[in-house]
């Protein structure tokens, strides 16, 4: 059972926006950064978001991020078809006596 | 650019022990740490834990920290993950990354281990 919960799947239409929640708590997303990773089978992941809401330079601005209390969200406006991957959201966690990184569970986008 | 080349897929008994390499380039390799996770065929990504390439100093994840060791070699900027008494249950992806910025900025691009008889 992952610490961070993400919805199992979403989907939405070309063109269109979906946004992807991560759940955690005080001892990870409350208190750390969070960052977003979109990976296509078979490949490694890839960062979208780090610091909650800040893109690298390679990252289309189609991709955004926020954080709210224990909360994030990743956002993808202008939907593509190659957008259909897998998601998750990262961070550290602090509730065992050492910092350790915490992945949420993934989330499969479907472009309809 | 920053690459992270990592060593190639493996096959291993139960009970024989594994060591994967993760040869960095492009960026000074030891002011970064770095992490390994794993990912079992269909499962979420598991981190293992992650050493800090300066000083060596390790931290491994409470389910794996029996049977887990890193190390690296700040002459050949390579860093590496060895996994003893492996199970079938090891069978995954193993991946490293450099942490930057708190994120998981540069991936190795996958070392596959399978465990069976």
């Amino acid at each position: 059972q992952s610490v961070l919960t993400q919805p199992p799947s979403v989907s939405a239409a070309p063109g269109q926006k979906v946004t992807i929640s991560c759940s955690g708590s005080t001892s990870n997303i409350g208190n750390n950064d969070v960052s977003w990773y979109q990976q296509l089978p078979g490949t490694p992941p890839k960062l979208l978001i780090y610091e909650n809401t800040k893109r690298p330079t390679r990252i289309p601005d189609r991709f955004s991020g926020s954080r709210s209390g224990t909360s994030a969200t990743l956002g993808i406006t202008g939907l593509q078809t190659g957008d259909e991957a897998e998601y998750f959201c990262a961070t550290w966690d602090t509730s065992l006596d050492v910092r350790v990184w915490v992945f949420g569970g993934g989330t499969n986008l479907t472009v309809l | 650019q920053v690459q992270l080349v990592q060593s190639g897929a493996e096959v291993k008994k139960p009970g024989a022990s594994v060591r994967i390499s993760c040869g960095a380039s492009g960026y000074s390799f030891t002011n970064f740490p770095i992490h390994w996770v794993r990912q079992a065929p269909g499962q979420r990504l598991q981190w293992v834990g992650w050493i800090n390439t300066a000083l060596g100093k390790t931290v491994y994840s409470q389910n794996l920290q029996d049977r887990v060791t890193f190390s690296r070699d700040t002459s050949t900027n390579t860093a590496y993950m060895e996994l003893r008494g492996l199970r079938s249950e090891d069978t995954a992806i193993y991946y490293c990354f450099r942490l930057y910025y708190n994120a998981a900025w540069d991936w190795g691009q996958g070392t596959p281990v399978t465990v069976s008889s």
